[in-house]
């Protein structure tokens, strides 16, 4: 079968450095993107790795291992707006297969 | 150039009854994907439309359908409405199928009363 598991809920403060885990089974991998996902809002895309490795995108870092099966968010500089939930999502040959999501709270 | 647009926002049904929904692409995006979203699930896919063909299907029951427009607006209808189906059904667009990066509508919000 196919999951992908990451926490419900992480909280960190302004300025502080979150990293959101996310580890994945599935068969056909070819990436893991992540979205982000403002309450009432549409997901938006983030980032996507599909080599093993670091990817970065200003404050935002997303790493891959495929032979763990695990990659991570970065969020560096956290700010206020920085709150919402995040979701790691595996490619695979079929379709895009999202994890349950992690709600990030940031405070003052 | 405009995102995905979804209608109606909002829809409340009753048990029993079927909705149709509509999603419109990003210009020039030619697979739709949907999604329903529940507080406890999470994203759960649908189903992915790519030139008006169904390319693949989630784990939903058949009272969740789908087609695709040669103007690659898509529609999903559920029949046969249950309290269960209750959810924010989102669509998204992509250039080619199976994409990783996806543009999400803001979508419709079911209640079934």
């Amino acid at each position: 079968g196919q999951s992908l598991e990451q926490p419900s809920e992480v909280t960190a403060v302004e300025g502080a450095i979150v990293q959101i885990n996310c580890t994945y089974q599935t068969s056909g991998f070819y990436g893991l993107s992540w979205y982000q996902q403002h309450d009432g809002g549409a997901p938006t895309f983030l980032s996507y790795n599909a080599l093993d490795g670091l990817e970065e995108t200003g404050r935002f870092s997303s790493f891959l291992s495929r032979s763990d099966s695990y990659g991570y968010l970065l969020l560096q500089e956290l700010q206020m707006k920085d709150s919402a939930s995040y979701f790691c999502a595996v490619t695979n040959t079929d379709k895009l297969i999202f994890g349950t999501g992690t709600r990030l709270q940031v405070f003052p | 150039k405009a995102g995905v647009t979804q209608t109606p926002r909002y829809l409340i049904k009753t048990r029993g009854q079927q909705v149709t929904l509509s999603c419109s692409p990003i210009s020039g995006h030619r697979s739709v994907s949907w999604y329903q979203q529940t507080p406890g699930q999470g994203l759960q896919f649908l189903f992915e439309y790519f030139s008006e063909t169904q390319r693949n299907k989630g784990n939903f029951p058949g009272r969740f359908s789908g087609r695709q427009f040669s103007n690659s607006r898509s529609e999903m209808n559920v029949s046969t409405l249950e309290l269960g189906d209750s959810a924010l059904y989102l669509c998204a667009s992509s250039l080619v199928a199976g994409a990783d990066e996806q543009y999400f509508g803001p979508g419709t919000r079911l209640t079934v009363t």
